[in-house]
């Protein structure tokens, strides 16, 4: 398996403009995780689905902020607006719910974020 | 209210020493405790997980403990080496899969 894919791995844009992170979990999990991480906060849970449904999405800041995952390999978080205090680094992560490596996440490679 | 904290400083040990970085605790019930990787640039990598009945978990040169008592997991990385300087998070998960991360602890490991 190619592991978690995270797209675009980096993206800049401008105040205001609409932003949507994508990504692909590893094939057969049924947890897909969404984390926002910068220097000041360090990693925050934004949002997490169990096969395919949104269980928990406390952390997610404002309503700017979506995630949606229409099946068991995609899920895209979007922002609109996006503000520059959105810059960080955004990771997917998916773990498995059953078996001996139940609860360990994998993580892609994150998606630098920049807002000017 | 509910706090996970690392060592806020970044740990410097001579190579071949042991590494024991702390986790500690508050206000959480947790049911399992993780310890991951991540290097610059990259995303967390798992490395360990112990759960609320386990005392202590090995894997390789990585030991971790988990005192529910203390509310404290200790993480051991013995004969260190260069190679595993890099920032090392503590996560906790709590009811329904709810994973919470510490803020990481920077480790040097000095040749």
């Amino acid at each position: 398996d190619a592991g978690v894919i995270q797209s675009p791995r980096h993206e800049v844009t401008e105040m205001g403009q609409e932003v949507t992170l994508r990504c692909k979990p590893i094939s057969g999990h049924d947890y897909l995780f969404w984390y926002r991480q910068t220097m000041m906060r360090g990693l925050e849970l934004l949002i997490y689905f169990n096969n395919n449904v949104p269980i928990d999405d406390s952390g997610m800041p404002e309503d700017r902020f979506s995630a949606k995952m229409p099946n068991a390999s995609f899920s895209t978080l979007k922002i609109q607006p996006s503000e520059p205090r959105d810059s960080a680094v955004y990771f997917c992560a998916s773990s498995l719910s059953w078996g001996r490596l139940r609860n360990e996440q994998f993580f892609g490679p994150g998606t630098r974020l920049t807002v000017l | 209210s509910q706090k996970i904290e690392q060592n806020s400083e970044a740990l410097n040990i001579q190579e071949g020493k042991t590494a024991t970085l702390t986790c500690n605790y508050t206000n959480y019930s947790p049911a399992y405790l993780q310890w991951y990787r991540q290097d610059p640039g990259r995303g967390p990598v798992f490395l360990l997980l112990i759960r609320e009945n386990e005392k202590e978990k090995r894997k390789e040169r990585l030991k971790v403990t988990f005192d529910t008592t203390l509310k404290q997991s200790l993480f051991h990385i013995t004969a260190s080496q260069p190679a595993d300087s890099a920032t090392y998070l503590c996560a906790l998960g709590t009811g329904g899969f709810k994973t919470i991360f510490g803020a990481g602890t920077r480790l040097f490991v000095k040749a």
